[in-house]
């Protein structure tokens, strides 16, 4: 079965604080990327992982950084969280950068 | 995101009607995704195309890179087909860029 994780699903986090969102993935899929959710705006791509330690920028990437330690997990960090960083963050997957997306069930972050 | 505009971004039907989504590119698109966020929230995924025409029951998309448009047409409508439609189109060094979204829902 298929299958894009996320966690914790839901955060609430003073300005200033770290955050730690995680994603895994049980397909073996290559390619890993962050999206943030926000109203009128659609998905905006963060960062893209095409393979461990292959990292590469997305559209909005200030203000935050990705670690891919292992191909099954990719990981999204705040280090001190803005309040205009309060969003629903979407982590999905596929095999190649080519292929068609899955979608973890997303993670909303307040942060106050 | 400015390189693909979404329309409508809301629409309404009844039961057992149809219409068509659709997305405009002002740039060479690769590749187009079509995604349903039901009201949990929930990305579906409905369809990739990197060109022709694909269809899976009562869906069908429909991606014309040369004319830089996609359309995703919904036939019999059903009560739970109402969510928020995405399309998504992959251009340039694997960019990836959203619309903004058509907001369905459906009338008993």
């Amino acid at each position: 079965d298929m299958k894009v994780t996320q966690m914790p699903r839901y955060l609430i986090k003073r300005m200033g604080e770290n955050v730690l969102l995680e994603c895994g993935q049980d397909m073996s899929h290559e390619t890993m990327y962050w999206y943030r959710q926000d109203p009128g705006l659609g998905l905006q791509l963060i960062y893209i992982s095409y393979d461990v330690d292959s990292n590469s920028e997305g559209d909005i990437p200030k203000g935050y950084r990705v670690s891919r330690k292992k191909r099954e997990h990719f990981s999204l960090i705040l280090d001190s969280a803005k309040t205009n960083q309060t969003s629903v963050y979407f982590c999905a997957s596929s095999f190649g950068d080519q292929d068609t997306q899955y979608f973890g069930p997303g993670t909303r972050l307040l942060v106050l | 995101g400015d390189q693909v505009e979404q329309s409508p971004s809301a629409l309404s039907l009844h039961e057992g009607t149809g219409s068509a989504l659709r997305c405009n590119f002002t740039t060479t698109m690769r590749a187009v995704q079509w995604f349903q966020q039901n009201s949990r929230g929930s990305l579906i995924n409905l369809f990739y195309l990197a060109s022709g025409t694909k269809e899976n029951g009562r869906l069908k998309s429909t991606f014309n890179s040369k004319e830089s448009y996609s359309t995703l047409h919904i036939r019999d409508a059903q009560l739970e087909d109402s969510g928020t439609y995405f399309c998504a189109a992959t251009y340039g060094n694997e960019k990836i860029t959203f619309g903004a979204g058509t907001k369905l829902t459906i009338k008993p």
